[in-house]
């Protein structure tokens, strides 16, 4: 099956960009999401990318998939304490109707 | 605004009792509803996936006679926790999707069984 894999942590300071990366391993997903989860709360579907897409851009959030590596990333500019969260990635299956999580990366952000 | 509301937000029962988590499009319906449990400081996990108008499929490993997953309408699926004890306590989160549009997550259920 489908395997995500994701740091664990990062650590930024304000005003810097921070950039949260994931992999994964089926090549056939057509759909791949990050969510941000804060303290107690739910998932926030931050942005997704369909898989013929190489980038989004939304305001501050910039997504990058690379296929052939099968590597995602989020970056976030001018990051700021409120993005303080865990930030998950999840890939779809083919069908688009199945996600798979990586782990989330906890992100910090030092006044 | 939300589009999935999941209520109860937290609830507290004692052991031995069911409780019962409602998931519900807002604003469109969902073919497909999944329901997700979180422990602690790790990721989600999926515990079943729901379609309208037929029996969950669940993940290898969770009781669907402890966990009963209702979806009666293409808006609103349930979740009931069967006689629950301590250990099932943990965050329960739905999320639905209709066909075509990204999965939407509910704010999630905290459970406490005491």
């Amino acid at each position: 099956g489908e395997d995500v894999e994701q740091s664990l942590f990062l650590s930024v300071r304000e005003g810097d960009s921070s950039v949260i990366n994931c992999t994964y391993t089926d090549s056939s997903s057509t759909y791949l999401y990050w969510y941000k989860q804060e303290p107690g709360a739910g998932l926030q579907l931050l942005t997704y990318i369909f898989s013929n897409m190489d980038m989004k851009q939304d305001q501050r959030l910039t997504v990058l998939l690379n296929k052939k590596d099968k590597h995602l990333s989020l970056r976030i500019a001018d990051t700021q304490t409120g993005d303080s969260a865990i930030y998950f990635c999840a890939v779809s299956n083919n069908a688009g109707n199945m996600l798979t999580f990586g782990g989330g990366t906890r992100l910090m952000v030092k006044p | 605004g939300a589009v999935v509301s999941q209520h109860p937000s937290w609830v507290i029962c004692k052991s031995g009792t069911s409780v019962k988590i409602e998931c519900r499009s807002l604003d469109f319906q969902a073919t497909t509803m999944f329901w997700y449990r979180q422990f602690p400081k790790q990721s989600l996990m999926l515990m079943a996936t729901s379609n309208e108008g037929s029996k969950a499929t669940y993940e290898q490993g969770v009781e669907k006679d402890k966990f009963l997953i209702n979806h009666a309408s293409l808006t609103l699926s349930t979740l009931t926790v069967t006689s629950a004890h301590p250990e099932d306590s943990s965050f329960y989160i739905c999320s639905a999707m209709h066909r075509g549009s990204p999965l939407h997550f509910g704010n999630g259920t905290r459970l406490t069984v005491t």
